[in-house]
């Protein structure tokens, strides 16, 4: 059974730093590609970041570019987002989700998601 | 960069009937659109994928259309369980894989 678990949520002061983790079991961790998504209070989905299958390419959205960073380690089959500089309006869940072979997919898995609150 | 853009933004209908949702790509995507489901309080869940095929476990109520701009969601008889805002997502040419503003569905 693929499973995604989500950790390293919490409250942090604005202009903070925090790192999430995701681990994956139950698949061959280093076929795919991997996401972030967060969804903000009340609001909708916002794909957040994606990375490839062997760590090759790295995607980011404009709202997170340059303050954000993903990374993986297929040895422990974990996907990080490592968020920095953070802002009130990052304040969300953030999930996890698992690609294809490639980032140009759709997500056929997803992780019960981590709260992220960014306030003072 | 692509835009998707859902109608309506919310909806409410009685158990039974037929419910369509669209979304409309701002450039033609091919068949590269998803569609999941979020309950209330609960993790969003594939629905379909390249636009029209069915993820395994979903009931066959649901179907899905289009290509290139135009898609759309159907349920052919809403049921109690099918509450929830239901989101289409392009994945064409790869990141930025955007998500539409969301459908929610409600029970009249």
């Amino acid at each position: 059974e693929v499973q995604l678990l989500e950790s390293g949520g919490g409250l942090v002061q604005p202009g903070g730093s925090l790192r999430l983790s995701c681990a994956g079991s139950g698949f061959i961790f280093s076929s795919n590609a991997m996401s972030w998504v967060r969804q903000a209070p009340g609001k909708g989905l916002e794909w957040v970041s994606s990375i490839g299958a062997t760590s090759g390419n790295t995607y980011f959205a404009d709202s997170v570019k340059g303050r954000f960073t993903i990374s993986r380690d297929n040895s422990r089959n974990t996907l990080y987002l490592q968020m920095n500089s953070l802002r009130a309006e990052d304040t969300a869940v953030y999930y996890c989700s698992r690609g294809g072979q490639y980032t140009r997919s759709h997500f056929d898995y997803w992780g019960q998601g981590t709260l992220v609150t960014v306030s003072s | 960069d692509i835009q998707m853009t859902q109608s309506p933004s919310s909806l409410s209908a009685s158990v039974g009937d037929r419910v369509i949702i669209s979304c409309r790509a701002s450039q033609g995507i091919s068949s590269n659109l998803a569609w999941y489901q979020q309950r209330p309080g609960k993790v969003p869940k594939l629905l379909i994928y390249a636009a029209s095929t069915l993820q395994s476990g979903v009931p066959s109520r649901f179907s899905g259309s289009g290509s290139g701009t135009d898609f759309t969601l159907t349920i052919s008889s809403l049921q109690p369980e099918d509450v929830a805002t239901y989101y289409c997502q392009k994945y064409d040419t790869g990141p930025p894989l955007t998500f539409g503003g969301g459908t929610k569905v409600e029970i009249k």
